[in-house]
């Protein structure tokens, strides 16, 4: 399917544990985002990424690990989760210029116990 | 500390009034979007201003840019049930970096 995807969708995990959160898009952008969406805060960018084997910190990026070895897929892992990495998780894409629209998934909303 | 903030954090009004919600900053913007999220979803874009002084139209949207690019406003008129959600801005600086507000969550009551 054309588009932008997540997953999972849900994801329950306890304190310690390692999560990868998925995202593929099929646009080809070269941009591609984390999120993580909390109340009050709004979207806080985690990490983001220009082009395959680039990426960049964004906001919040301590616990967090990004990798894109394809321009489609950019995975966000937690290495050991914590319980206030619980969150709704967006990755989004757009192509060069940042007046461009950006492309929002479905998010994952992740709990960490 | 929110480098956009967007006022009212909340607002909820009946269908048929006009409202303004507010995005504010102290830096200068090269361009500043407008997205809506509605739950459970992610949001999407309604409209990207450039110029400051800059107006734009979405049927019964209004965006404005301020004049020194660093501020924006969204009214609506006669809102209806279906404007309901999370207005969220977003600027974005010279250096293609892209900020978001912690937005403004609307309800229109039928």
């Amino acid at each position: 399917d054309a588009g932008i995807t997540q997953s999972p969708r849900y994801k329950i995990t306890e304190t310690g544990r390692q999560v990868t959160l998925m995202c593929h898009q099929t646009w080809s952008h070269s941009y591609m985002f984390w999120y993580r969406q909390d109340l009050g805060h709004g979207l806080r960018l985690i990490y983001y990424s220009a082009a395959a084997d680039i990426t960049d910190k964004g906001e919040v990026p301590d616990g967090y690990v990004v990798s894109r070895s394809k321009t489609e897929n950019f995975p966000l892992t937690l290495e050991s989760a914590t319980r206030s990495q619980t969150s709704v998780y967006f990755c989004a894409s757009r192509k060069n210029s940042a007046h461009n629209e950006q492309f929002f998934g479905p998010g994952t909303r992740l709990t960490v116990l | 500390t929110q480098l956009l903030e967007q006022s009212p954090q909340f607002l909820s009004i009946q269908e048929g009034e006009n409202l303004t919600v507010y995005c504010n900053s102290s830096s200068v913007f090269s361009s500043l979007q407008w997205y809506r999220q509605e739950p459970g979803e992610g949001p999407v874009l309604l409209v990207t201003v450039v110029t400051g002084g800059e107006v734009k139209k979405l049927k019964r949207l209004t965006f404005q840019f301020g004049d020194a690019r660093k501020d924006s406003s969204l009214h609506i008129t006669a809102a209806q049930p279906g404007d309901t959600g999370l207005y969220l801005c977003a600027g974005a600086n010279q250096n293609n970096d892209m900020r978001f507000g912690a937005g403004t969550r609307l309800t229109v009551k039928p």
